[in-house]
């Protein structure tokens, strides 16, 4: 069974900073991963989708590496905003007819 | 946001009472889903449908039905709800169609079983 976690569970940093959230998955052979944003009291908005194929996906100061065979992904976030501060989460797919399993998620708290 | 919107937003009701959460896209998406969210235990599929009256469990089902009788709609009923239903409930579709793309949520609804 597929089991998705994320350390660290909660994570403070100085405005300006370069920062990496993990992701770890017990079973490497997946679909795709995909990272997700959650402000409080919200829904969960997409950030990006690596496809197993890929090693990695860009969308401005974000960039998403995979890599299968260790079981892991990272959420880079370049120059890091008091606006950034939420909880990232990141998801798995076994197959592309399989149900999304997800971590339990890293909140990020970013200081003036 | 994809057009997806959920009602209610919020509520509170007793032990034991039927509760149906609405679920509503605009943009007739194949793929819908149901999730509760709580802590400790992150996102969790309810049950999920992929087209009218085509529907299946996903791993938390015990104490919920669904119903999909539009394309639109994808409804979510505790039948008799319990304190452990307490939870944040979001829907979610996916955008192009399969479980292998983007998943985009509604905006979730706080139930709270007293």
């Amino acid at each position: 069974k597929q089991e998705v976690t994320q350390i660290p569970a909660a994570l403070s940093v100085p405005e300006g900073e370069n920062l990496v959230l993990n992701c770890s998955f017990t079973d490497s052979a997946i679909y795709n991963l995909q990272w997700f944003r959650q402000d409080p009291g919200k829904g969960l908005t997409s950030l990006l989708l690596i496809q197993s194929s890929q090693r990695e996906q860009t969308s401005g100061r974000l960039n998403a590496s995979l890599d299968k065979s260790s079981g892991r992904s990272t959420l880079y976030i370049a120059a890091s905003q008091p606006g950034d501060s939420a909880t990232y989460l990141c998801a798995v797919r076994k197959t592309s007819y399989d149900k999304v399993i997800f971590g339990p998620g890293t909140s990020l708290s970013v200081i003036p | 946001d994809a057009g997806i919107t959920q009602s209610p937003r919020h509520k509170v009701t007793e032990t034991g009472t039927p509760v149906t959460l609405r679920c509503h896209q605009t943009e007739n998406h194949r793929y819908m889903y149901w999730y509760r969210q709580d802590p400790g235990h992150g996102l969790r599929l309810i049950h999920y449908s992929y087209g009218v009256k085509d529907t299946d469990k996903g791993e938390v089902s015990d104490g919920y039905s669904v119903s999909r009788s539009k394309t639109e709609d994808f409804l979510l009923t505790l039948e008799s709800a319990t304190s452990s239903q307490t939870s944040v409930y979001f829907c979610a579709i996916s955008l192009a169609g399969g479980h292998g793309d983007t998943q985009y949520f509604g905006p979730g609804t706080r139930l709270t079983v007293l």
